[in-house]
């Protein structure tokens, strides 16, 4: 089992549709979150993170988080073309390395 | 213009060959991030330091070596022993603590041929 698990996609959405990326993680004592998106061949650019149960909002994206079902999402609300990307989902554990661990990202298509 | 640099943007070199990566940050950032992303994956963490003079391996820390003499520079060497090299390398810097947002540089793109 991945530490940090995310489906591949692509995920399609129509423009001004709600994206929703999900992702799983396994040490329970992880305590913050993070999502990430990289447009093809740039680096990772942080657009949100989560540390406490429930949600958060910043503009169009919603972060969620159920430390229970170790599961965090991100929504993205009335979808651009602009917003196709790979969404990384990242994670750092209660204990042991001070680094964060990446799933391995959610690829997003929104179709004009 | 605080921020991360990478440099160069692109680097080509010949197999056998040690390789360094400049990563130099201003955002007065006390830990400092390498990472290896192969296409259409994730990224793997190779090496990270938390404090000048200081570092820990990531998860594929072999063939690869660093330094933390400077607070604003962690250079990463990337050795001939490293049997697959060609990749997309990503610094990263961050406060310390497990709440800090982590940062990259806009990467450097090794190609060993």
């Amino acid at each position: 089992q991945k530490e940090v698990e995310q489906n591949s996609g692509p995920l399609s959405v129509p423009e001004g549709a709600i994206a929703s990326l999900n992702c799983t993680y396994s040490d329970r004592g992880s305590q913050s979150f993070f999502w990430y998106r990289q447009y093809s061949g740039k680096s990772p650019e942080l657009i949100m993170f989560i540390y406490s149960n429930g949600d958060k909002e910043d503009g169009r994206f919603t972060a969620q988080l159920n430390k229970a079902s170790q599961y965090v999402s991100l929504l993205i609300r009335d979808s651009q073309p602009s917003d196709s990307a790979t969404y990384l989902c990242a994670v750092m554990k209660g204990t042991g390395r001070r680094a964060l661990t990446f799933g391995s990202g959610t690829r997003l298509q929104v179709q004009p | 213009d605080g921020g991360i640099t990478q440099s160069p943007k692109y680097l080509f070199r010949k197999e056998g060959q040690n390789v360094t990566l400049s990563c130099e940050q201003n955002l007065n950032h006390d830990a400092m991030y390498w990472y290896r992303q192969d296409p259409g994956q994730g990224l793997r963490l190779i090496y990270y330091s938390q404090i000048v003079n200081d570092f820990q391996k990531g998860d594929i820390a072999e063939g690869y070596s660093v330094s933390r003499e400077k607070k604003e520079s962690f250079p990463l060497t990337v050795t001939s022993a490293q049997k697959n090299p060609t990749a997309f390398y990503l610094c990263a810097s961050s406060m310390t603590g497990s709440a800090a947002e982590q940062y990259f540089g806009p990467g450097t793109r090794l190609t060993v041929t």
